[in-house]
């Protein structure tokens, strides 16, 4: 069946630009995980939903920050005013519970200028 | 707090010879832990879990990953390499209670030379 998938594959953004990142996750799984993955580095935990529900944002960086899950489905990342520091692959993960196996998306590819 | 090591950047080794990468980890309680690939322009692709049970864990692509708890390790072994498994190995661990978010390792580069 089909997979994760995210999109844009590559966003290249102007310093200062608000930027949206996309997650489809496997149909019917319930839990949605959001990972930055720094170049050289492992991911690094931003934030979880399960179903609309945000239980855990510990991970994100900063106010500038914000994901949303409306339907309990599709979930969108969003960073405003993007800095440098923000260039990373961002991955996106499903599983059918919180304590199933977590399946990844190809990521975004953020770089910003 | 939860933490992965994987000490070794870097493996070479020569197809058809055995392959072993290296993780340990430190997590409160029981650990969940996890093998995941990465290769180039792609997300990661799970091989293998252990949550509890026999140590020695089969997963795919013929890989398998022995749990030794005095040791905290979680090291991934495959018998036979292939050069087609040359990518990025990275390590995960996932306390039994509390956060439902994967802490990784750093990444193993695997290269088989033909």
């Amino acid at each position: 069946g089909a997979g994760v998938s995210q999109s844009p594959r590559y966003k290249v953004a102007k310093r200062g630009q608000d930027v949206a990142l996309r997650c489809d996750p496997i149909s019917g799984h319930v839990s949605l995980f959001w990972y930055q993955q720094a170049l050289g580095q492992g991911p690094e935990f931003l934030t979880y939903f399960q179903n609309e529900a945000q239980l855990d944002k510990s991970g994100l960086p900063s106010d500038r920050f914000f994901a949303e899950r409306p339907e309990g489905s599709v979930s969108t990342l969003k960073i405003q005013r993007t800095q440098q520091e923000d260039s990373a692959v961002y991955l996106c993960a499903s599983s059918l519970g919180e304590q199933e196996t977590q399946y990844f998306g190809p990521g975004t590819r953020l770089l910003v200028l | 707090a939860q933490s992965v090591a994987q000490p070794e950047d870097q493996v070479k080794v020569a197809e058809g010879n055995p392959l072993t990468v290296k993780c340990t980890y430190s997590v409160s309680g029981n650990p969940y832990l996890f093998w995941y690939v990465q290769y180039p322009n792609r997300g990661l692709q799970f091989l293998l879990k252990y949550i509890t049970g026999d140590n020695l864990v089969k997963g795919s692509y013929g890989f398998e990953a022995e749990f030794n708890k005095s040791q905290t390790s979680f090291h991934l072994k495959k018998p036979s390499a292939l050069v087609s498994d040359s990518a990025l190995y990275f390590c995960a661990v996932r306390p039994q209670w509390g956060a439902n978010n994967l802490f990784f390792g750093t990444g193993t580069r695997l290269t088989v030379i033909p």
